[in-house]
């Protein structure tokens, strides 16, 4: 089945930093979303970006579906920006999505 | 705008014992996907239903059944739980099959503990 990667696992970052997050697929997908799980649980819904940029606000994401790759550009970080955050994909052959481990993002204050 | 509703949202559970969980899915969305997330995990994707049958499946224990009724409505059963089966557990659902295009949307999730 496809391979989701995501890097780096980790990132500790000060208030008002900038961050890139990264997202690498092994095939083709019909669609890449971009979620943020909160301390509670929460899943939110950050970007459906399966080819293209777009932007929300302080967040923006970029897919080159060419070269299998996503990216997710955190600006200006905030403590509630903490939390998990994933990259998941679905094929378009079954009906799933498949999540990456995610990236663990603590914003100090 | 309505959202995923799952319930309850908190379950504790003996060993051995059985649960239920339930997913009323967004107005108009007739696919339901469960998905299971342990301790520090991604969520997996347990089984799929579209128009009440069911359309993909993953690594569903068979200890585990699930069901999608003729509101659209799902329920997931567990049983015989063991410890390693405390998990957070999301409902999400979409317009139409994935494959069409259409975007998941979860739930807040049901979180199981086992004891």
């Amino acid at each position: 089945g496809i391979q989701v990667e995501q890097s780096p696992p980790d990132l500790i970052l000060q208030e008002g930093a900038n961050s890139t997050l990264r997202c690498n697929f092994s095939d083709s997908v019909n669609n890449l979303q971009w979620f943020h799980q909160n301390p509670w649980g929460q899943l939110i819904n950050l970007f459906y970006i399966p080819s293209g940029t777009k932007q929300n606000g302080r967040l923006s994401a970029t897919t080159v579906a060419t070269e299998r790759y996503s990216l997710l550009y955190i600006s200006s970080s905030q403590t509630t920006d903490s939390g998990v955050y994933f990259c998941a994909v679905d094929t378009g052959r079954d009906d799933k999505i498949i999540f990456g481990k995610g990236t663990r993002l603590h914003i100090l204050p | 705008a309505a959202g995923v509703i799952q319930s309850p949202r908190h379950l504790i559970k003996e060993k051995r014992e059985t649960a239920t969980l339930k997913c009323y899915p967004i107005p108009r969305h007739d696919t339901v996907y469960w998905y299971q997330q342990g301790p520090g995990q991604d969520p997996q994707f347990l089984i799929s239903f579209y128009e009440k049958m069911q359309s993909d499946k993953g690594s569903i224990p068979d200890r585990f059944s699930a069901q999608q009724f003729s509101d659209y409505h799902s329920e997931l059963n567990m049983s015989s739980l063991e410890l390693g089966d405390s998990a957070l557990y999301f409902c999400a659902s979409s317009l139409a099959p994935l494959s069409s295009g259409n975007t998941i949307y979860f739930g807040e999730g049901s979180w199981l503990t086992v004891v």
